[in-house]
């Protein structure tokens, strides 16, 4: 089964800084990792994905840096605001199909 | 585009008395969903697969008599939690992808947000 490891599970930035998140992951089927964004009482919404023929995708203020030889991959969000909190997880496809295992979580706290 | 409708939202029922959920593709067409549960400030746990037209395959540990799915469309998927116990109080989430590649994006429901008393 896949392991997933994302960490910190909470963090706590002021408005306009720099969310960090980072996800490791053991092996997997498939080239494809999202990242997914929670808001209490609410179901997960995919939030960036990548496929790892590039080091770094970016959407807006969200970027996911990956390093495929390390088998780690990381969540950025730029110009960080108060709507951004919520909950973030990362997935990654189990080794053995496709289904997503995801990450604990992290909690981010954006204070004004 | 690639909406899932998950209803109820939020479900009281008492211990012992079975609750189903739906989820629904609104846009598309799904031949596999995906229920997970969440428990409070906690991971998605992958409880079982729903496949249209064939049996559900469940992860290793979850009952399958007790969660009965049924795909009995391309675009709707129910779960029933059956002689529910309030250790089954949880929320409940399903997903869909619109093609069935490991490559594609999973996008969820709301999810239903299941007490039992």
């Amino acid at each position: 089964q896949q392991q997933v490891k994302q960490s910190p599970q909470s963090l706590i930035v002021q408005k306009g800084g720099i969310s960090i998140i980072n996800c490791a992951y053991e092996n997997t089927a498939f080239d494809y990792f999202p990242w997914y964004q929670q808001f209490p009482g609410k179901g997960p919404a995919l939030l960036i994905a990548i496929r790892p023929d590039v080091s770094e995708k970016k959407e807006g203020r969200f970027t996911i840096s990956f390093n495929k030889s390390a088998k780690q991959f990381s969540l950025h969000i730029m110009d960080s605001q108060p709507g951004d909190s919520a909950t973030y997880f990362c997935a990654v496809p189990r080794s053995n199909d496709y289904k997503l295992s995801f990450g604990a979580g992290t909690t981010v706290t954006v204070r004004a | 585009g690639a909406v899932v409708s998950q209803h109820p939202s939020r479900v009281i029922c008492k211990s012992g008395t079975s609750v189903k959920i739906e989820c629904r593709s609104l846009d598309f067409q799904a031949t596999t969903m995906f229920w997970y549960r969440q428990f409070p400030k906690q991971s998605l746990m992958l409880m079982a697969t729903s496949n249209e037209g064939s049996k559900a395959t469940y992860e290793q540990g979850v009952e399958k008599d007790k969660f009965l799915i049924n795909h009995a469309s391309l675009t709707l998927s129910t779960l029933t939690v059956t002689s529910a116990h309030p250790e089954d109080s949880s929320f409940y989430i399903c997903s869909a992808r619109v093609t069935g590649g490991g490559n594609s994006p999973l996008h969820f429901g709301n999810g239903t947000r299941l007490t039992v008393t």
